[in-house]
C-alpha cells in the first residue's frame, strides 16, 4: 500500500502562471481532503471531494482556486494566476468511508510545496 | 465555529525526560474527536494519538498519552522518555462526529529534544 501520493513534491511558479497539484488517495479510499499550510502555521481546510463531486469547499478561496476528483485518475488542485501569497505547502488526505463513520482517520500525503517567485 | 489553540509555540525537553504539550479548543458540540499529529522535518503528517470525546478514559499509545478534560475543553499531550526522534512540530486537531471528516488544526508547538 503506497499511501497517499502527492506530486510534485516541490513546484516553482512565476506570478501569473498556473499550478496543478495532484493527489492519488490510498487504495480503496474514495474521499479526498485538501489542506493548505502557510509558513509557521497549522493546516487549514480547503476542500472535501468524493469521486466526481465537491462536497464541501468552504475553505477554498472564491477565485483562482479549483479542485476536482474525476472518476478515473488523481484529485487535482488547480491554482490559476498564482501570486506570492499562494506560496505554501498543500496537503492531501484521504479516507475510506463515508462521513459519520465515527472512527475514520485521515491519512495524509507528504505534501506539495509551492513557491511563487 | 470550532477553534483550536496551542499556546506554546516552542518547547524543549531533555532526552529521556517527560514533556507536556497544551491544547485547548472551543466547540458547542458534545460528540467529537481530538487528535495529535506530529510533523517532522520531512513534513509528513503522522497521527500520534486520538481521543473520542464520549470516552472518559484518556488515550494512550506507548510513550504518548493525553489528559482529556472535557469540561475544561483541554487536551494535552504527554510524551514520556523523550527520544531524539520525537523532535517535530506537534499539531492538535479537532473533528466533529457528524458531517465530514474535516479537521480544525491548532498552530502547532515545535518540540526540541536536547541530547
Amino acid at each position: 500500500n503506497a499511501g497517499v501520493m502527492q506530486n510534485p513534491r516541490h513546484l516553482v511558479r512565476r506570478r501569473g502562471q498556473e499550478a496543478r497539484l495532484r493527489c492519488s488517495p490510498m487504495k480503496g479510499h474514495s474521499h479526498v481532503y485538501w489542506y493548505r499550510q502557510l509558513p509557521e502555521e497549522g493546516l487549514k481546510f480547503m476542500v472535501y471531494l468524493q469521486k466526481e463531486n465537491i462536497i464541501d469547499e468552504s475553505g477554498m478561496p472564491k477565485e483562482r482556486f479549483s479542485a476536482e476528483f474525476p472518476k478515473e485518475g488523481p484529485s487535482i488542485l488547480r491554482i490559476q494566476q498564482v501570486v506570492r501569497g499562494d506560496s505554501a505547502a498543500y496537503f492531501c488526505a484521504s479516507s475510506p468511508r463515508s462521513p459519520n463513520s465515527g472512527a475514520n482517520v485521515l491519512t495524509f500525503g507528504a505534501g506539495s510545496r509551492l513557491t511563487v517567485l | 465555529a470550532q477553534t483550536v489553540t496551542q499556546s506554546q509555540p516552542e518547547m524543549s525537553v531533555q532526552e529521556a525526560e517527560t514533556v507536556t504539550l497544551s491544547c485547548t479548543y472551543d466547540t458547542s458540540e458534545s460528540d467529537y474527536y481530538l487528535f495529535w499529529y506530529k510533523q517532522p522535518p520531512s513534513r509528513q503528517m503522522i497521527l500520534v494519538i486520538r481521543q473520542e470525546a464520549y470516552k472518559q478514559q484518556n488515550a494512550t499509545e506507548n510513550r504518548f498519552s493525553v489528559n482529556f478534560q472535557k469540561a475544561a475543553k483541554s487536551f494535552s499531550l504527554k510524551i514520556s522518555d523523550s527520544q531524539l526522534g520525537d523532535a517535530a512540530m506537534y499539531f492538535c486537531a479537532y473533528r466533529a462526529n457528524f458531517g465530514n471528516e474535516k479537521l480544525t488544526f491548532g498552530t502547532g508547538t515545535r518540540l526540541t529534544i536536547i541530547p
